[in-house]
């Protein structure tokens, strides 16, 4: 059980464009889902906490207009990087927490952007 | 939130049993401990999570002292597979909807 799922695993897009990744608890329903970057070599860093049917709450020096955060059902959250530029290529991962009495996240396979 | 250290790096051979230590001097008391392995290009895995004592499961052991300002990962007989990087968070159980803060975690490569 616990499984958290991302799509697409991978994107290429040209500078300019936007680009949005999914994240799916297969099988709970999650209230709150994360959301964090990761560049190579480097840990994972917080970029916001989506909750379920509320806006996102986003971490010190993320654009919020730049990445949109949406969590439209309990098993769904969605990251839009908007107009992405060269600088946003990252590996982007997303987790969610089985429940709320617990602090164990489960983290999906990530996405790889890489913007030309 | 509670900050993490651990060593950067750890080498070890097939066969042998590791143990990376990882300090959290300010842990508060709903704090638990919680640690993740991750393999290149993929998210965290969970590996165990404790809040006192110690605590094993089928892939790890986790040892942690009375006055938890510290706790230990233990991986018995490493394999090649094992290598990766293993970090160590610590989080308030009860608080929800809080994300757990990721450090610099610890790179474990296993040697033949």
């Amino acid at each position: 059980g616990a499984v958290v799922s991302q799509h697409p695993s991978r994107v290429i897009c040209k500078s300019g464009t936007s680009v949005k990744i999914e994240c799916r608890s297969l099988d709970f329903q999650a209230t709150t889902m994360f959301w964090y970057r990761q560049f190579p070599k480097k840990s994972l860093m917080l970029m916001a906490t989506s909750n379920e049917g509320s806006k996102a709450t986003y971490e010190q020096g993320v654009e919020k207009d730049k990445f949109l955060i949406n969590h439209a059902s309990l098993t769904l959250s969605t990251l839009t990087v908007t107009s992405a530029h060269p600088e946003d290529s990252s590996f982007y991962i997303c987790s969610a927490k089985l429940a709320e009495s617990t602090d164990t996240q489960y983290f999906g396979p990530g996405t790889r952007l890489t913007v030309l | 939130l509670a900050k993490t250290t651990q060593p950067i790096s750890m080498d070890s051979y097939e066969g042998q049993e590791v143990n990376i230590t990882c300090s959290h001097n300010n842990i508060a008391t709903n704090d638990y401990i919680t640690w993740y392995q991750q393999f290149p290009s993929q998210g965290p895995r969970f590996i165990i999570q404790g809040y006192k004592t110690k605590v094993t499961n089928e892939v790890a052991s986790l040892f942690i002292p009375a006055d938890r300002k510290s706790s230990t990962l233990s991986l018995p007989r490493v394999s090649l597979s094992d290598t990766a990087v293993y970090y160590c968070l610590v989080g308030d159980a009860h608080t929800g909807r809080r994300a757990l803060t990721f450090g610099s975690g610890t790179r474990l490569q296993v040697q033949p």
